[in-house]
């Protein structure tokens, strides 16, 4: 049972470069979501789905894309980065988006820095 | 629009006192549910604690325990018998009905453990 798998855990991009983070959980939840963390900022959402075909966004969706095609798999594309993309990624998943049910399993994180 | 307030960026505390980090929140839901996560260097976000707005017994889990205060909209997470191990990033969140299952994070307060 691997739980939320991140994949990579660290990227280093130019300004205007593409990539996509990965984000894949083994335990058939329903939920999935996507946070950045800066300094002094806490975490904010920036997309999240409640399930296969269903995305939605979040507090800070600018510069970003997902998609779920799978219940799965819930990838994160930086279209074009920019150094305000530097940050450190997490992806969540909850077996349910009812609140008070939904507690969150926590990948890794992925630290990009965008030059 | 929700909002979960930590003002304590940095604290600390000596090994095996007791320790207090506040966190206040405003909502006009009815029905939220209130959590603390632990984040230690090790970047991963940890559950400690969780509470339901409609139960007015206080949570509690092993040394941490939180003073919810409804009317203030106050949730308050103590930790006695400070371990090394306590030291720590702690946000407060809140995830409330209809909000499709998204945490709202506070800024965190960054928790050192002194022998």
């Amino acid at each position: 049972n691997a739980g939320v798998t991140q994949t990579p855990k660290f990227q280093v991009l130019k300004t205007g470069q593409s990539m996509t983070l990965q984000c894949a959980q083994d335990m058939n939840h329903e939920y999935m979501s996507w946070y950045r963390q800066d300094p002094g900022m806490g975490l904010r959402l920036i997309h999240y789905s409640v399930g296969a075909g269903i995305t939605d966004q979040g507090e800070v969706p600018n510069g970003y894309n997902v998609s779920r095609s799978t219940t799965e798999d819930f990838p994160l594309r930086l279209l074009s980065a920019a150094p305000s993309q530097t940050s450190v990624y997490f992806c969540a998943s909850s077996y349910s988006f009812v609140p008070g049910t939904n507690v969150l399993t926590f990948g890794a994180g992925s630290r990009l820095t965008v030059l | 629009a929700q909002t979960v307030t930590q003002s304590q960026p940095e604290m600390s505390v000596q090994e095996a006192e007791t320790v207090t980090l506040s966190c206040t929140y405003d909502t006009s839901e009815s029905n939220y549910y209130l959590f603390w996560y632990k984040q230690p260097p090790s970047r991963q976000m940890i559950l400690v604690i969780r509470q339901e707005a409609y139960k007015q017994q206080n949570a509690t889990e092993n040394r941490f325990s939180v003073n919810f205060q409804k009317a203030a909209k106050s949730f308050s997470l103590k930790i006695s018998d400070s371990q090394l191990g306590d030291t720590a990033m702690y946000f407060c969140a809140c995830n409330y009905g209809g909000s499709q299952g998204n945490l709202i994070f506070g800024k965190g307060t960054k928790l050192s453990v002194k022998p």
